[in-house]
C-alpha cells in the first residue's frame, strides 16, 4: 500500500489558536478521509476529503471548525481552528487505493492544547 | 445506526490462542476489517473479509458471518511483541469507497 506522510507528528498550542496538519501521499489515493482519536479510545470519523470540492462532514464536526483541503489526488490538510482543550488528541489521515480495499494511515499528530 | 462491539480487553499468555470477538449491526455491509495498533502508533492493516468463512495470514486468521454479523480474530503462538490493541472496523454502505467505521477497540495484553 501507499504510504502517507504525515505532519506535525506532535504539536502543543495555546487556545484560540490554529493548527494546520498536512498529509502527503507518495502515491496516488481515490479516498481520503481525516479520524480523531481520544486517548484510549477508537477512532471517530471527522471527514472525507474529496478532491477539488469541500469535504463531507460527520455529525458533529463543521467545516467551520475543521476546514479541509484536498487539491489534489495525493495531499490534504486538516485545519483545527480556535482551538479549546477539549480539541486535544490524536489527528490521524487515512487513504485508500481503490474499491474493496483497506485504509492506511499516516503516522498520526498528537495536540495538546493548554 | 451503526454500531460495532468487541470486549475492552483481554489477557492471554505467551504461546497461547486467543480469540477476539466482534460484532456489529450497520446498514449495509461492504467488507469488515482488522486493524492491530501499538500504543502512541497508528493503525496497521491485519486482515479483510468480505464474504463468509475463514481468511488465514500467517499467525492470524480472521473469520467472518455476515448472518450474524460477527467476526473474530484470531491470533495463534501469541508473542509478547503481539500486546497492542485490535480494532475491528466495517465498511458500509454499500460502496467500496466508503470510510471505515471503527469499534473501541480490544487492548490485548500478552503476559509470559
Amino acid at each position: 500500500s501507499a504510504v502517507i506522510s504525515q505532519k506535525p507528528s506532535r504539536d502543543i498550542c495555546q487556545r484560540g489558536t490554529s493548527l494546520t496538519i498536512q498529509c502527503q501521499v507518495d502515491s496516488q489515493v481515490t479516498m481520503m478521509f481525516w479520524y480523531r482519536q481520544q486517548p484510549g479510545q477508537s477512532l471517530t470519523l471527522i471527514a472525507t476529503a474529496n478532491q477539488g470540492s469541500e469535504a463531507t462532514y460527520e455529525s458533529g464536526f463543521v467545516i467551520d471548525k475543521f476546514p479541509i483541503s484536498r487539491p489534489n489526488l495525493t495531499f490534504s490538510t486538516l485545519t483545527v481552528s480556535n482551538m479549546s482543550p477539549e480539541d486535544s488528541s490524536i489527528y490521524l489521515c487515512s487513504g485508500t487505493q481503490g474499491v474493496n480495499t483497506e485504509a492506511f494511515f499516516g503516522q498520526g499528530t498528537r495536540l495538546t492544547v493548554v | 445506526g451503526q454500531n460495532i462491539d468487541q470486549p475492552t480487553e483481554m489477557t492471554a499468555t505467551e504461546g497461547a490462542i486467543v480469540q477476539i470477538n466482534c460484532t456489529y449491526q450497520t446498514s449495509g455491509f461492504n467488507g469488515l476489517f482488522w486493524y492491530q495498533q501499538h500504543a502512541g502508533e497508528a493503525p496497521t492493516f491485519l486482515s479483510y473479509n468480505v464474504l463468509d468463512g475463514l481468511e488465514e495470514k500467517g499467525r492470524f486468521s480472521s473469520f467472518l458471518s455476515r448472518s450474524k454479523g460477527y467476526s473474530y480474530l484470531l491470533l495463534k503462538e501469541l508473542q509478547m511483541k503481539d500486546s497492542a490493541s485490535y480494532l475491528c472496523a466495517v465498511r458500509s454502505p454499500n460502496s467500496g469507497n466508503t470510510p471505515l467505521v471503527f469499534g473501541k477497540g480490544t487492548r490485548l495484553s500478552v503476559i509470559a
